[in-house]
């Protein structure tokens, strides 16, 4: 079966520090690959989107980017922090496209940025 | 632009009660719909989901959802309430091939 890896589940970084989050997906091949931001009472906002190795796309301009060295590794970084990048942020795969298969979600990592 | 309303941020249910919880989407075709919960602190678990076909489908933990185009619903439902339903639920659509969530209902359960 498939499983989805986030980690580290929580994190407490001071502003202008570098941020580095890691997914890992297990069990299939080339998935599509997915990272979210859950901010306090807001909705999901999709900021990245994989459909392959080296292929990002970027859904809102921010202070944030993804890379997929490996077919199921999905790294979402940035070089400084924002106070404003606080939040929890969702990794997710599907082994298709949305419109034909559902998203499966990580357990999601908890950032504090102070 | 295609979007979700789930009108209801805040829902409390009694033990037992039944449920229905709204979403609402705007989109010219039939869209693709999904139903998910949160539990506090983790990530999100797919309940059901509507493709095409029957309009009423059944997902997991007992609940449904309705799929109505001339109200452009998808309301979920449960006949009754356990305590551990408590948590987030969202509503999505699929446009473009892309996701896109609601902000949410959060359900408390009192006993």
């Amino acid at each position: 079966s498939q499983t989805i890896h986030q980690w580290p589940a929580t994190l407490v970084q001071p502003v202008g520090s570098p941020l580095s989050l890691e997914c890992t997906v297990e069990g299939t091949s080339n998935p599509n690959l997915y990272w979210y931001r859950q901010a306090a009472g807001r909705g999901l906002q999709l900021l990245f989107y994989s459909v392959g190795i080296g292929q990002i796309s970027s859904e809102v301009p921010q202070n944030l980017s993804a890379s997929r060295p490996q077919d199921r590794q999905f790294i979402l970084s940035s070089k400084k922090l924002l106070l404003s990048d606080s939040g929890f942020y969702l990794c997710a795969w599907s082994p298709g496209t949305p419109d034909n298969s559902p998203l499966h979600f990580g357990n999601g990592t908890r950032l504090t940025v102070t | 632009a295609q979007s979700v309303t789930q009108p209801d941020i805040h829902i409390t249910v009694s033990e037992g009660a039944s449920l229905e919880l709204r979403c609402n989407y705007s989109y010219g075709a039939t869209p693709y719909l999904f139903w998910y919960v949160q539990s506090p602190g983790q990530g999100l678990q797919l309940l059901l989901k509507y493709f095409s076909g029957d309009t009423l489908v059944q997902g997991i933990k007992g609940f449904e959802a309705e799929f109505k185009r001339s109200q452009s619903s998808f309301n979920l439902r449960k006949p009754s309430v356990h305590w551990s339903d408590a948590a987030e639920y969202f509503c999505a659509v699929v446009r473009s091939s892309k996701l896109t969530f609601g902000t949410g209902t959060r359900l408390q359960v009192t006993l």
